[in-house]
C-alpha cells in the first residue's frame, strides 16, 4: 500500500515567516505534487516534480517554491507567509517515468492544515 | 488550460437509492478521468478512473461513464450506504498537462 506522509497535520505560523512543509513517499514514485485545497475551489496544483532536482510550476505557484533533493522527499516552501496562504495543503505521488505525460493514479497524504496569523 | 465543472455541489439521497455526479471538461485532448472520495478529515482516495479509450467502467456499486463527444463524464453509485457519505472530486488530464480537479460534491446518504 502506498504511503505518503506529511510531516505535520496542523501548523500555525506568523505572517512573514518562512514555512517548510515536508512530504515523504515510500513507493519509489517518480512524480510528486503539492496542492492546496480551499472550500468551493477544489484542489489546485502549486508545483510538481517528475524527477530529483526537477520541478515545474502548477496553476498557482506564486509565493511558493519547492525542493526535491531526494526521490522520496518533496518539500513546499512559503518564502514569506501571508494570511491568504492559510489553507489545507496536500502532497501526492504517482508512478511513471512519463513525467507530465504520466496517467498513473495519484496517491495523497493526509494533508497539513496551515494557519497564518 | 483545462476547465472542469462539477455538479451538483451538494447531494442528499436516501440509503439504498442511487447517486449521480456529473462533470464536464473543456479540452477535447483530455484522456484520463479519475474520481476521488474524501471523507471528513481524511485524504482524497482514488475510487475509480477511466481512460478515453473506453466509455464505461464498473467496480461493484460504482461506475463511471464517459462521453467524449459531449465532453462529460459521470460517477454513478448504486445502493448507497451511509459510509458513502463524503466529498467526491472528479478530475481530467490531457497528455502533457496537469490534473485539473472539479470543485467537489458533498454527498450525504440519509439512513
Amino acid at each position: 500500500d502506498v504511503k505518503v506522509t506529511q510531516s505535520s497535520r496542523y501548523l500555525v505560523k506568523r505572517t512573514g515567516e518562512k514555512v517548510f512543509l515536508e512530504c515523504v513517499q515510500d513507493m519509489d514514485h517518480e512524480n510528486m505534487f503539492w496542492y492546496r485545497q480551499d472550500p468551493g475551489l477544489g484542489l489546485r496544483l502549486i508545483y510538481f516534480s517528475y524527477d530529483v532536482k526537477m520541478k515545474e510550476k502548477g496553476d498557482i505557484p506564486e509565493g511558493y517554491s519547492v525542493s526535491r533533493e531526494k526521490k522520496e522527499r518533496f518539500s513546499l516552501i512559503l518564502e514569506s507567509a501571508s494570511t491568504n496562504q492559510t489553507s489545507m495543503y496536500l502532497c501526492a505521488s504517482s508512478q511513471g517515468t512519463g513525467g507530465r505525460y504520466s496517467n498513473q493514479p495519484q496517491h495523497f497524504g493526509d494533508g497539513t492544515r496551515l494557519s497564518i496569523l | 488550460g483545462e476547465n472542469v465543472e462539477q455538479h451538483p455541489s451538494t447531494l442528499s439521497v436516501q440509503e439504498g437509492d442511487s447517486a449521480v455526479i456529473k462533470c464536464t471538461y473543456s479540452d477535447s485532448a483530455s484522456n484520463y478521468f479519475p474520481w476521488y472520495k474524501q471523507e471528513l478529515g481524511k485524504r482524497p482516495q482514488l475510487i475509480i478512473d477511466i481512460r478515453s479509450n473506453v466509455g464505461e467502467k464498473k467496480d461493484q456499486r460504482i461506475a463511471v461513464t464517459l462521453n467524449k463527444t459531449a465532453k462529460h463524464f459521470s460517477l454513478h453509485i448504486t445502493e448507497t450506504q451511509p459510509e458513502d457519505s463524503a466529498v467526491y472530486f472528479c478530475a481530467a488530464k490531457t497528455g502533457a498537462n496537469n490534473l485539473f480537479f472539479g470543485t467537489g460534491t458533498r454527498l450525504t446518504v440519509i439512513p
